[in-house]
């Protein structure tokens, strides 16, 4: 069964500085990947996916994920982070065989401050 | 993307009451997945559910869940005797068209809470 791995429960950083989420996956088959963030308050909102082609996936607000296969990776990574971006961001992980479950990290709480 | 709407967005119950949470899809959809987070947690797989059947379902998804279509349209989640720990957020899940992917579009979840 496939499993993810969140380190960091919490990143506080400022403004316009860049951050790194980082995300572990294990699994004995191919697998697709994803990040999702949740405003709060809110529902799951699909950020990125990795499922085939470029291991480098962008969002249309400036995120993007590197898969790295070697190292079981999908860390999350932002240059220049905006207030907006306080969030938590969820990583998951469903195996590359039809219409498997996702399974989820423990998250990751983004706290931009000024 | 597809829409999915919950009903209610919150409810409140006595522990031991039944609990019924809905979704409905904007459009037709034979897969749906429910998931929970309990405040301050992860997302949980509970259960999904094919064309009719349930097809996968964790652990946590004993006896005192179920999982109905009662309408064609509609999709619930039942807790028959709630209890405290079942306070959280339940989500309720449905893939693109043509999906397989395991990519899921979320609606905005039903918040339990259980006193």
């Amino acid at each position: 069964a496939q499993s993810v791995t969140q380190l960091d429960s919490q990143v506080p950083v400022f403004e316009e500085a860049p951050v790194e989420l980082r995300c572990n996956y294990s699994s004995s088959v191919s697998v697709y990947l994803f990040w999702y963030v949740q405003y709060p308050n809110q529902g799951l909102q699909l950020l990125l996916k990795y499922l085939s082609g470029s291991t480098l996936v962008e969002s249309i607000n400036g995120f993007e994920a590197e898969f790295n296969k070697s190292q079981t990776s999908f860390h999350l990574r932002k240059p220049s982070v905006h207030i907006s971006d306080t969030a938590e961001y969820f990583c998951a992980v469903s195996e590359d065989t039809g219409f498997q479950k996702l399974v989820f990290g423990t998250g990751t709480r983004l706290l931009v401050s000024p | 993307e597809p829409e999915v709407t919950q009903t209610p967005s919150h409810q409140v119950t006595q522990m031991g009451q039944e609990v019924i949470l809905r979704c409905v899809p904007i459009s037709n959809h034979l897969y749906f997945y429910w998931y929970r987070q309990i405040l301050g947690q992860k997302v949980e797989f509970l259960v999904s559910f094919y064309n009719n059947e349930i097809s996968e379902k964790s652990e946590i998804f004993d006896d005192q869940f179920s999982v109905e279509r009662p309408d064609g349209s509609n999709f619930t989640l039942k807790i028959r005797s709630t209890k405290l720990e079942d306070s959280a957020m339940y989500f309720c899940a449905i893939p693109p068209s043509g999906g397989g992917t395991g990519e899921l579009f979320f609606g905005e979840g039903s918040r339990l809470t259980v006193l």
